[in-house]
């Protein structure tokens, strides 16, 4: 069964600092990853998704993380914080089927990390 | 395209009272889910379903029902609310070829039920 772990309900950084968002899943086949922003009263919107190929990923506003197999990690990661990213994140992985079958195909988010950008 | 589009935005509801929660794409997407968020817990996968037809149970779906007659609806029906189904409910929709599995989220609904 997949799952998905992400360390740390809440993160504090400064402005300017390094942001490092941790997520480990658990897969039996090649996953597809994503990390999703939430801000305040909003849906989801996709950062950033692995599928196949080059393992480090580039998103949305400055964002990158790196599909490390040997770790099961997909961290995400910014070298430098804005006040605007203050926001929660969400790790989720899901099977790489196309046209899936019911059963076979689900999204599996993780509890969130919800990130303070300090001034 | 306006996307994926839920109604109500908000709604209160007495404990036994049913209703159904609308959502709507118009993008054509095979699989459609509703999720329920809690504070501490994350995304929480409901029911899904990848075509017209064909519905499968998430995480927890007790108390709640779906259906999909066609490709573009999805609600999801509260037989008999109880205080513990007081949530936030997303619905997303995403088109499985190769490259696009994106979910894309609608606004949400915030349900209070007394």
């Amino acid at each position: 069964a997949q799952s998905v772990t992400q360390l740390g309900s809440h993160v504090s950084v400064s402005e300017g600092a390094l942001v490092l968002l941790r997520c480990n899943y658990s897969s039996s086949v090649p996953p597809y990853l994503f990390w999703y922003v939430q801000y305040p009263n909003q849906g989801l919107q996709l950062l950033l998704k692995y599928t196949t190929g080059a393992t480090l990923v580039k998103g949305i506003n400055g964002f990158e993380a790196e599909f490390k197999k040997s770790e099961t990690s997909f961290h995400l990661t910014k070298p430098s914080a804005h006040m605007s990213d203050a926001a929660e994140y969400f790790c989720a992985v899901t099977l790489s089927p196309v046209r899936p079958t019911s059963g076979t195909y689900k999204y599996i988010f993780g509890t969130g990390t919800r990130l303070k950008v300090l001034a | 395209n306006a996307g994926v589009t839920q109604t109500p935005k908000f709604q209160v509801l007495k404990t036994g009272q049913s209703m159904t929660l609308q959502c709507a794409q118009d993008m054509n997407h095979e699989y459609m889910s509703w999720y329920r968020q809690d504070p501490g817990m994350g995304l929480r996968l409901i029911h899904y379903s990848v075509g017209a037809g064909i519905t499968d149970q998430g995480e927890v779906p007790n108390g709640y029902n779906v259906s999909r007659s066609t490709t573009e609806d999805f609600p999801l029906r509260l037989l008999s609310a109880a205080p513990s189904q007081t949530s936030v409910y997303f619905c997303a929709s995403s088109c499985h070829t190769s490259g696009s599995e994106t979910q894309y989220f609608g606004p949400g609904t915030r349900l209070l039920v007394l």
